[in-house]
């Protein structure tokens, strides 16, 4: 059981190019996320999704797209990469329990993924 | 927007001391939920309160949930190395809302 597992790990941009970060849980949660997180800021984010087909936007969704086509999955876009998007990114999925009942929300966590925008 | 607000945003304290961080969100919450993350890992879930005015243990760890349900504390007794980390408070806004919004975090140093 790997629980929640991002792809890839790290990885080094130049402005302007593109790329996808990949998550996948294997829990059969209903709910997924995309965080950044920065140097004093905590944790921000960006999209998320409540149930295959579907997406929303965060707090910070700018400069991102996000699509959930199997349930399991949820990409994180970025068309042309700016040095403001350096940051980590960590990918969060949930069950769709009842809002205000014991486990409803409770996140799990990939390992990150580092993304460096040169 | 819903803000989280945490403070402080560094501790440092000396091993066996203890340690409380406060979380204040600027909307009700419908549960709250405490998160450890080790430097260079990922936020781990602790716990999630859920009730007003609940309080919960673990261990040397005190969780508390505010009356209006909009703000919440972590306390440690004899902090111990191990408890190195940062700590994040997290929840949705009451009423069904499901993006979860993070507090800034309380970065805990324990000096040996």
């Amino acid at each position: 059981n790997a629980g929640v597992t991002q792809t890839p790990k790290f990885r080094v941009l130049k402005t302007g190019q593109s790329m996808t970060l990949l998550c996948a849980q294997d829990m059969n949660h209903e709910y997924m996320y995309w965080y950044r997180q920065d140097p004093g800021m905590g944790l921000r984010l960006i999209h998320y999704s409540v149930g295959e087909g579907t997406t929303a936007k965060g707090e910070v969704p700018d400069g991102y797209n996000v699509s959930r086509l199997k349930k399991q999955n949820f990409l994180l876009g970025l068309e042309s990469a700016a040095p403001s998007q350096t940051s980590v990114y960590f990918c969060a999925s949930s069950y769709s329990r009842t809002s205000g009942s014991s486990g409803a929300n409770v996140l799990t966590f990939g390992a990150g993924s580092r993304l460096t925008v040169l | 927007g819903q803000q989280v607000m945490q403070i402080p945003q560094y501790q440092h304290v000396q091993e066996g001391e203890d340690f409380t961080t406060y979380c204040n969100s600027s909307t009700t919450l419908s549960n709250i939920q405490w998160y450890k993350q080790r430097p260079g890992g990922h936020p781990v879930f602790l716990i999630q309160l859920v009730k007003s005015g609940e309080v919960k243990k673990q261990k040397r760890l005190t969780f508390q949930f505010g009356e209006a349900k909009k703000n919440s504390s972590l306390h440690i007794t004899a902090t111990q190395t191990t408890d190195v980390g940062t700590y994040f408070c997290a929840g949705p806004r009451s009423g069904g809302y499901q993006k979860v919004t993070f507090g800034t975090g309380t970065k805990l140093q324990v000096i040996p």
